[in-house]
């Protein structure tokens, strides 16, 4: 069985300040972990994904994440916040080769409030 | 290039009534998957489709929900006999390419939210 955790329900960052939502995961075998926002009655938008290489992860509207094997992590990460950047954010994990497609593992989500 | 389609976004039930959902991928995609949040929750998968085909139907209830996606149209989730229980948002997402799992992001519809009364 595979699992995500997102440790913490709320962020909150200053606008120009350093963002960071945390993310781990558990799945058997080599993973592939998705970084999706969700603004207020909207589905979701994709950011970023790992799937092999480098571990760290360029993604749209400024958005990176790090891949830490050892750690089992997927951090999202943003240098300077924008207000527009407050949303619910999600972490997700499918195992390479599952059998049913792209089976997605969701995380509980991280709200992001970032204030001027 | 439309995005997944979802319709109604808005969907109000009474307890016992039938809810149906419908879901039209992105063209070109042919896989279909299942999402339900609940509030203040995660996405919860419930059924993967490809044409004519259900592939993983493990996160959906065994009972009063189930799932199609025919060659021609778009895929319907049904919900019989619907309870307050199932009030939620419904996600569907799209991806063009088959076989397993290989990393191809899904694309996600904006949604139907049921409200049983």
């Amino acid at each position: 069985a595979q699992s995500v955790a997102q440790p913490e329900d709320q962020v909150n960052v200053a606008e120009g300040n350093p963002l960071t939502v945390k993310c781990t995961y558990s799945v058997s075998g080599n993973p592939y972990l998705f970084w999706y926002v969700q603004y207020p009655n909207r589905g979701l938008q994709f950011l970023l994904k790992y799937i092999t290489g480098d571990n760290l992860v360029k993604g749209s509207y400024g958005f990176e994440a790090e891949f830490n094997k050892s750690q089992t992590s997927f951090h999202l990460k943003k240098p300077s916040a924008l207000v527009s950047d407050s949303a619910l954010y999600f972490c997700a994990v499918t195992r390479r080769g599952e059998a049913a497609g792209n089976k997605l593992t969701f995380g509980g989500g991280t709200r992001v409030l970032v204030k001027p | 290039n439309a995005g997944v389609m979802q319709n109604p976004r808005h969907l109000v039930r009474r307890r016992g009534q039938e809810a149906r959902l419908r879901c039209s991928p992105m063209k070109g995609h042919s896989h279909v998957y299942w999402y339900r949040q609940l509030p203040e929750e995660g996405l919860k998968f419930m059924v993967y489709l490809q044409k004519e085909n259900i592939i993983d139907e493990s996160g959906m209830p065994k009972e009063r929900f189930s799932a199609e996606f025919p060659k021609e149209g778009p895929s319907i989730l049904r919900i019989q006999q619907v309870v307050r229980g199932d009030s939620a948002a419904y996600f569907c997402a799209s991806s063009p390419y088959p076989g397993q799992g290989n990393g191809r992001e899904q694309f996600f519809g904006p949604g139907t939210r049921l409200t049983v009364l």
